[in-house]
Protein backbone atom coordinates (compact mmCIF):
# COMPACT_ATOMS: atom_id res chain seq x y z
CA UNK A 1 0.00 0.00 0.00
CA UNK A 2 1.33 3.67 -0.82
CA UNK A 3 2.65 5.38 2.32
CA UNK A 4 3.68 8.79 3.50
CA UNK A 5 6.00 8.78 6.39
CA UNK A 6 6.88 11.99 8.41
CA UNK A 7 8.99 11.09 11.34
CA UNK A 8 9.59 14.29 12.91
CA UNK A 9 6.37 15.07 14.78
CA UNK A 10 8.03 18.70 16.35
CA UNK A 11 10.77 20.47 15.03
CA UNK A 12 12.21 24.09 16.06
CA UNK A 13 14.54 26.11 14.54
CA UNK A 14 16.15 30.05 15.18
CA UNK A 15 14.79 33.11 12.52
CA UNK A 16 16.94 33.19 9.41
CA UNK A 17 18.45 29.62 9.61
CA UNK A 18 17.31 26.87 7.37
CA UNK A 19 15.56 23.75 8.08
CA UNK A 20 14.83 20.55 6.27
CA UNK A 21 11.66 18.72 7.23
CA UNK A 22 11.41 15.23 6.72
CA UNK A 23 9.19 12.94 4.08
CA UNK A 24 9.51 9.46 3.08
CA UNK A 25 6.97 7.56 0.66
CA UNK A 26 6.53 3.87 -0.33
CA UNK A 27 5.01 3.32 -3.67
CA UNK A 28 5.25 0.55 -6.82
CA UNK A 29 4.13 3.44 -9.73
CA UNK A 30 6.35 4.61 -11.67
CA UNK A 31 4.39 8.17 -12.35
CA UNK A 32 3.61 9.69 -8.77
CA UNK A 33 3.60 13.44 -7.42
CA UNK A 34 4.51 14.58 -4.14
CA UNK A 35 3.27 18.09 -2.18
CA UNK A 36 3.98 19.88 0.76
CA UNK A 37 1.45 21.73 2.36
CA UNK A 38 1.77 24.53 5.29
CA UNK A 39 -1.01 24.64 7.86
CA UNK A 40 -0.91 27.65 9.81
CA UNK A 41 -2.87 27.41 13.09
CA UNK A 42 -6.22 29.20 11.55
CA UNK A 43 -6.63 25.64 9.74
CA UNK A 44 -6.42 26.70 5.91
CA UNK A 45 -3.81 24.51 3.84
CA UNK A 46 -1.71 25.90 1.44
CA UNK A 47 0.29 24.48 -1.21
CA UNK A 48 4.12 24.84 -1.53
CA UNK A 49 5.78 22.86 -3.93
CA UNK A 50 5.50 19.90 -6.30
CA UNK A 51 7.99 16.95 -7.46
CA UNK A 52 6.76 14.74 -9.86
CA UNK A 53 8.35 11.70 -9.84
CA UNK A 54 9.90 12.19 -13.57
CA UNK A 55 11.71 15.70 -12.83
CA UNK A 56 15.48 15.34 -12.90
CA UNK A 57 15.69 18.67 -11.17
CA UNK A 58 14.80 19.59 -7.75
CA UNK A 59 11.86 21.78 -7.49
CA UNK A 60 12.01 25.37 -5.85
CA UNK A 61 9.49 27.85 -4.90
CA UNK A 62 10.96 30.96 -3.38
CA UNK A 63 12.63 30.34 -0.34
CA UNK A 64 11.22 26.45 -0.48
CA UNK A 65 12.97 23.79 -1.93
CA UNK A 66 12.94 20.45 -2.18
CA UNK A 67 15.66 17.44 -1.61
CA UNK A 68 13.83 14.57 -3.90
CA UNK A 69 16.14 11.11 -3.92
CA UNK A 70 14.03 8.77 -5.61
CA UNK A 71 16.41 5.65 -4.85
CA UNK A 72 15.57 6.53 -1.39
CA UNK A 73 12.37 7.48 -1.46
CA UNK A 74 12.94 10.54 -0.03
CA UNK A 75 11.26 14.00 -0.71
CA UNK A 76 12.37 16.49 2.32
CA UNK A 77 11.81 19.95 2.22
CA UNK A 78 14.22 22.70 2.90
CA UNK A 79 13.02 25.96 3.80
CA UNK A 80 16.03 28.71 3.61
CA UNK A 81 15.79 32.05 6.08
CA UNK A 82 13.58 31.16 8.52
CA UNK A 83 10.74 33.74 9.07
CA UNK A 84 8.55 33.51 12.30
CA UNK A 85 5.46 33.11 9.66
CA UNK A 86 6.83 29.92 8.98
CA UNK A 87 5.40 28.60 12.37
CA UNK A 88 2.70 26.15 11.10
CA UNK A 89 1.97 22.46 10.49
CA UNK A 90 3.76 20.98 7.29
CA UNK A 91 2.06 17.79 5.54
CA UNK A 92 4.04 15.83 2.98
CA UNK A 93 1.22 13.99 0.42
CA UNK A 94 1.25 11.87 -2.70
CA UNK A 95 -0.76 11.63 -5.46
CA UNK A 96 -1.74 8.10 -6.06
CA UNK A 97 -2.51 7.03 -9.76
CA UNK A 98 -6.20 6.97 -10.78
CA UNK A 99 -6.57 3.27 -11.12
CA UNK A 100 -10.49 2.13 -11.08
CA UNK A 101 -12.10 5.30 -10.86
CA UNK A 102 -10.06 7.86 -13.10
CA UNK A 103 -9.91 10.40 -10.34
CA UNK A 104 -6.28 11.27 -8.80
CA UNK A 105 -6.09 10.38 -4.82
CA UNK A 106 -3.79 11.83 -2.29
CA UNK A 107 -2.56 10.13 0.80
CA UNK A 108 -0.79 12.30 3.55
CA UNK A 109 1.21 12.05 5.95
CA UNK A 110 0.62 12.80 10.03
CA UNK A 111 2.57 16.37 9.63
CA UNK A 112 5.49 18.21 11.73
CA UNK A 113 4.47 21.19 13.26
CA UNK A 114 7.54 23.42 13.09
CA UNK A 115 8.04 26.67 15.84
CA UNK A 116 10.59 28.96 14.31
CA UNK A 117 12.32 31.38 17.31
CA UNK A 118 13.05 34.77 17.14
CA UNK B 1 -10.93 35.37 -7.16
CA UNK B 2 -11.25 31.47 -7.77
CA UNK B 3 -11.32 29.25 -5.17
CA UNK B 4 -13.13 27.22 -2.37
CA UNK B 5 -15.89 28.03 -0.32
CA UNK B 6 -16.89 25.42 3.17
CA UNK B 7 -19.63 26.75 5.29
CA UNK B 8 -20.05 27.33 7.98
CA UNK B 9 -16.89 27.49 9.92
CA UNK B 10 -17.85 26.27 13.40
CA UNK B 11 -21.12 23.58 13.29
CA UNK B 12 -23.06 22.10 16.34
CA UNK B 13 -24.31 18.90 16.34
CA UNK B 14 -26.81 17.39 19.03
CA UNK B 15 -26.99 13.73 19.54
CA UNK B 16 -28.97 11.93 16.91
CA UNK B 17 -28.62 14.32 14.43
CA UNK B 18 -27.41 14.88 10.90
CA UNK B 19 -25.87 17.85 10.00
CA UNK B 20 -24.60 18.79 6.49
CA UNK B 21 -21.31 20.69 5.45
CA UNK B 22 -21.41 23.21 2.45
CA UNK B 23 -18.59 23.18 0.09
CA UNK B 24 -18.42 24.98 -3.16
CA UNK B 25 -15.78 25.77 -5.18
CA UNK B 26 -15.93 28.34 -9.12
CA UNK B 27 -12.53 26.87 -10.36
CA UNK B 28 -14.24 24.66 -12.79
CA UNK B 29 -12.30 21.35 -11.24
CA UNK B 30 -14.42 18.09 -12.12
CA UNK B 31 -12.85 16.42 -8.88
CA UNK B 32 -13.33 17.34 -5.09
CA UNK B 33 -12.75 15.64 -2.25
CA UNK B 34 -14.03 15.71 1.86
CA UNK B 35 -10.96 15.37 4.71
CA UNK B 36 -11.41 15.03 8.58
CA UNK B 37 -8.69 15.93 10.72
CA UNK B 38 -8.19 14.58 13.95
CA UNK B 39 -5.84 17.00 16.28
CA UNK B 40 -2.62 16.81 15.67
CA UNK B 41 -2.97 14.36 12.98
CA UNK B 42 -2.82 14.10 9.24
CA UNK B 43 -5.68 13.68 6.71
CA UNK B 44 -8.06 11.14 6.19
CA UNK B 45 -9.99 10.92 2.87
CA UNK B 46 -14.00 10.31 3.85
CA UNK B 47 -15.14 10.50 -0.02
CA UNK B 48 -14.45 11.79 -3.43
CA UNK B 49 -16.19 12.71 -6.55
CA UNK B 50 -14.78 12.80 -9.89
CA UNK B 51 -17.57 14.05 -11.77
CA UNK B 52 -21.07 14.83 -10.81
CA UNK B 53 -23.76 12.05 -9.94
CA UNK B 54 -20.87 10.03 -9.43
CA UNK B 55 -18.45 9.37 -5.86
CA UNK B 56 -16.40 7.16 -3.78
CA UNK B 57 -15.52 6.31 -0.69
CA UNK B 58 -12.25 6.97 0.61
CA UNK B 59 -11.02 5.64 3.78
CA UNK B 60 -13.24 6.01 6.53
CA UNK B 61 -16.23 7.15 4.46
CA UNK B 62 -19.02 5.17 7.40
CA UNK B 63 -21.14 7.41 9.31
CA UNK B 64 -20.83 9.97 6.34
CA UNK B 65 -22.87 10.61 2.93
CA UNK B 66 -22.84 13.14 0.13
CA UNK B 67 -23.69 14.04 -3.17
CA UNK B 68 -22.39 15.68 -6.19
CA UNK B 69 -25.91 17.10 -8.18
CA UNK B 70 -23.69 20.36 -9.79
CA UNK B 71 -20.02 20.41 -10.28
CA UNK B 72 -19.93 23.14 -8.21
CA UNK B 73 -20.69 21.50 -4.98
CA UNK B 74 -20.12 18.92 -3.11
CA UNK B 75 -21.83 18.89 -0.13
CA UNK B 76 -20.77 16.42 3.23
CA UNK B 77 -23.43 15.01 5.86
CA UNK B 78 -22.27 13.51 8.84
CA UNK B 79 -24.65 11.54 10.09
CA UNK B 80 -25.83 9.97 13.65
CA UNK B 81 -24.37 7.07 12.84
CA UNK B 82 -21.12 8.82 12.91
CA UNK B 83 -20.49 8.17 16.72
CA UNK B 84 -17.18 10.41 16.91
CA UNK B 85 -17.65 13.68 14.61
CA UNK B 86 -15.83 15.62 16.25
CA UNK B 87 -13.08 16.94 14.31
CA UNK B 88 -11.67 19.40 11.43
CA UNK B 89 -13.27 18.93 8.24
CA UNK B 90 -11.59 20.32 4.65
CA UNK B 91 -13.23 19.76 1.23
CA UNK B 92 -10.53 20.22 -1.67
CA UNK B 93 -10.82 20.07 -5.38
CA UNK B 94 -8.61 19.75 -8.44
CA UNK B 95 -8.49 18.77 -11.84
CA UNK B 96 -9.77 14.82 -12.48
CA UNK B 97 -6.67 13.99 -13.89
CA UNK B 98 -3.51 14.37 -16.95
CA UNK B 99 0.02 14.25 -16.51
CA UNK B 100 0.38 18.29 -15.37
CA UNK B 101 1.44 18.75 -11.94
CA UNK B 102 -1.93 19.81 -10.16
CA UNK B 103 -2.27 20.29 -6.51
CA UNK B 104 -5.11 20.08 -4.35
CA UNK B 105 -7.13 23.30 -3.43
CA UNK B 106 -8.54 23.47 -0.06
CA UNK B 107 -11.24 25.50 1.93
CA UNK B 108 -10.97 27.01 5.00
CA UNK B 109 -12.48 24.36 6.82
CA UNK B 110 -15.55 23.39 9.12
CA UNK B 111 -14.95 22.35 13.12
CA UNK B 112 -17.77 20.22 13.75
CA UNK B 113 -18.47 19.60 17.71
CA UNK B 114 -21.08 17.47 19.38
CA UNK B 115 -22.93 19.33 21.82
Amino acid sequence: AQKITQTQPGMFVQEKEAVTLDCTYDTSDQSYGLFWYKQPSSGEMIFLIYQGSYDEQNATEGRYSLNFQKARKSANLVISASQLGDSAMYFCAMREAPYTSGTYKYIFGTGTRLKVLA
Amino acid sequence: DGGITQSPKYLFRKEGQNVTLSCEQNLNHDAMYWYRQDPGQGLRLIYYSQIVNDFQKGDIAEGYSVSREKKESFPLTVTSAQKNPTAFYLCASSTAGGPSAQPQHFGDGTRLSIL
